[in-house]
């Protein structure tokens, strides 16, 4: 089953405006992790936030996690054309930290030059 | 290698024959992942190698489904009797620290 509930599930915006998507959880979790994916290959790590953190960043992305809420949100700030992908939050399952993980449904981003 | 490779990258097989999909992981990744992602399922978790421990293969869907990992490197997913519903794209992974590095996963169509 899938811990993490995605939303929206598809995303259009315009080059140089901010994109949010959100993710909400089930269980305890020891982080939470955000990833990309291209043209439904590859997944890329873009960050980890651990349960103890309730915001970071890196570059354009800013991340957040509120764990009384079992959510989390990822922004991508003066989106690109090349930010169009799919986002995809993750955990860990079990309270672990480096269990394999349980993927959320996933966000479309597309974004418009 | 710089990352995480698979091959085949595409793989067309008929219902009812085996195949076999080949990861070959980061030099020095000790822990291993195999998962899937289909349409309907979205991304799924099938089996994980770490080091000489008993593999965790509670995300293997059936027994027509195994893994294996060879001194520790590369792994091999087999899939006996294919069935029309295997059809994903298989995607492996391997870790350091937190961080799953994935290679860019095989499309498997089962016709």
């Amino acid at each position: 089953s899938q811990q993490g509930e995605e939303d929206p599930q598809a995303l259009s915006i315009q080059e140089g405006e901010n994109a949010t998507m959100n993710c909400s959880y089930k269980t305890s979790i020891n982080n939470l992790q955000w990833y990309r994916q291209n043209s439904g290959r590859g997944l890329v790590h873009l960050i980890l936030i651990r349960s103890n953190e309730r915001e970071k960043h890196s570059g354009r992305l800013r991340v957040t996690l509120d764990t009384s809420k079992k959510s989390s949100s990822l922004l991508i700030t003066a989106s690109r054309a090349a930010d169009t992908a799919s986002y995809f939050c993750a955990t860990p399952t079990g309270g672990t930290s480096y269990g394999k993980l349980t993927f959320g449904q996933g966000t479309i981003l597309t974004v418009h030059p | 290698g710089a990352g995480v490779s698979q091959s085949p990258s595409n793989k067309v097989t008929e219902k009812g024959k085996d195949v076999e999909l080949r990861c070959d992981p980061i030099s020095g990744h000790t822990a291993l992942y195999w998962y899937r992602q289909s349409l309907g399922q979205g991304l799924e978790f099938l089996i994980y190698f770490q080091g000489n421990s008993a593999p965790d293969k509670s995300g293997l869907p059936s027994d027509r489904f195994s893994a294996e990992r060879t001194g520790g490197s590369v792994s091999t997913l087999t899939i006996q009797r294919t069935q029309q519903e295997d059809s994903a794209v298989y995607l492996c992974a391997s870790r350091v620290g937190y961080e799953q590095f994935f290679g860019p996963g095989t499309r498997l169509t089962v016709l």
